[in-house]
C-alpha cells in the first residue's frame, strides 16, 4: 500500500523559497507508470494543480506558476520534491502530494502540510 | 485554462436522499474528468475518473457519467458519511483544474 507524506517548513518569508519534499512509502518515483503531483488549496478555497514530474523526468507545471516552480526526484528514489521561488503572501496553502497513474487522477494523497507564508 | 463550473454551490439534504452534482467544462475534455470528495482537514479522495469509472474502495452508491462538456456525480441513498464537499477537475488540457467545489450538507 503507497503512502505519501510532505515534508518541509511550515513557515517561509515572503520573497524567499519554499521547499517541501514528499516521501513515498511502499513505492518508488522511478518505478510504475505514474505522474507525481502537487496539489495546493488555500484556506478556505479550492484545489489548485502545481504541476507533476512523471516516473520518466519528465514535468508539466501550471503556467501561472512556471516561472517560479520546480518539481524533481530527490536523492534517493522514493522523494520527490517541490521548491517556489520568490513566495508572497498569496502562496500561503496546504500543499499535498500526490500519485496519479495516469488516468488524470489523484489515487493517492498525503495528509497535506499548511505552508504560512508570513514576515 | 480550461474553466470548469459546479453547480450547485451548496446542497442540503437528507440521508437516505439522491443528490446530483453538475459540472460543466468552458470547452470540451472527452472523458478526462475525475471527482473528488473531500472532508473537513482532510485531504481529497478520489471517487471516479474518466468521467464514470468507480475508483476501487469507493462505494459504489456513486456513479459519475457525462462526456465532452457536461458532466453529473450521483451519490443514490446518501449516507451520514457522505456529507463534505465534492470537486471536479479536468485533465483533458494542461493546466489541469478543478471546479470550485460542492457543499453537501444536513
Amino acid at each position: 500500500q503507497v503512502q505519501l507524506q510532505e515534508s518541509g517548513p511550515g513557515l517561509v518569508k515572503p520573497s524567499e523559497t519554499l521547499s517541501l519534499t514528499c516521501t513515498v512509502s511502499g513505492g518508488s518515483v522511478t518505478s510504475g507508470s505514474y505522474y507525481w503531483s502537487w496539489i495546493r488549496q488555500p484556506p478556505g478555497k479550492g484545489l489548485e494543480w502545481i504541476g507533476y514530474i512523471s516516473y520518466i523526468g519528465s514535468t508539466n507545471y501550471n503556467p501561472s506558476l512556471k516561472s517560479r516552480v520546480t518539481i524533481s526526484v530527490g536523492t534517493s528514489n522514493n522523494q520527490f520534491s517541490l521548491r517556489l521561488n520568490s513566495v508572497t503572501t498569496a502562496d500561503t496553502a496546504v500543499y499535498y502530494c500526490a500519485r496519479d497513474p495516469l488516468e488524470g487522477a489523484a489515487d493517492v494523497w498525503g495528509q497535506g502540510t499548511l505552508v504560512t507564508v508570513s514576515s | 485554462d480550461i474553466q470548469m463550473t459546479q453547480s450547485p454551490s451548496s446542497v442540503s439534504a437528507s440521508v437516505g436522499d439522491r443528490v446530483t452534482i453538475t459540472c460543466r467544462a468552458s470547452q470540451g475534455v472527452s472523458s478526462w474528468l475525475a471527482w473528488y470528495q473531500q472532508k473537513p482537514g482532510k485531504a481529497p479522495k478520489l471517487l471516479i475518473y474518466g468521467a464514470s469509472s468507480l475508483q476501487s474502495g469507493a462505494p459504489a452508491r456513486f456513479s459519475g457519467s457525462g462526456s465532452g462538456t457536461d458532466f453529473t456525480l450521483t451519490i443514490s441513498n446518501l449516507q451520514p458519511e457522505d456529507f463534505a464537499i465534492y470537486y471536479c477537475q479536468q485533465a483533458h488540457t494542461f493546466p489541469w483544474t478543478f471546479g470550485q467545489g460542492t457543499k453537501v450538507e444536513i
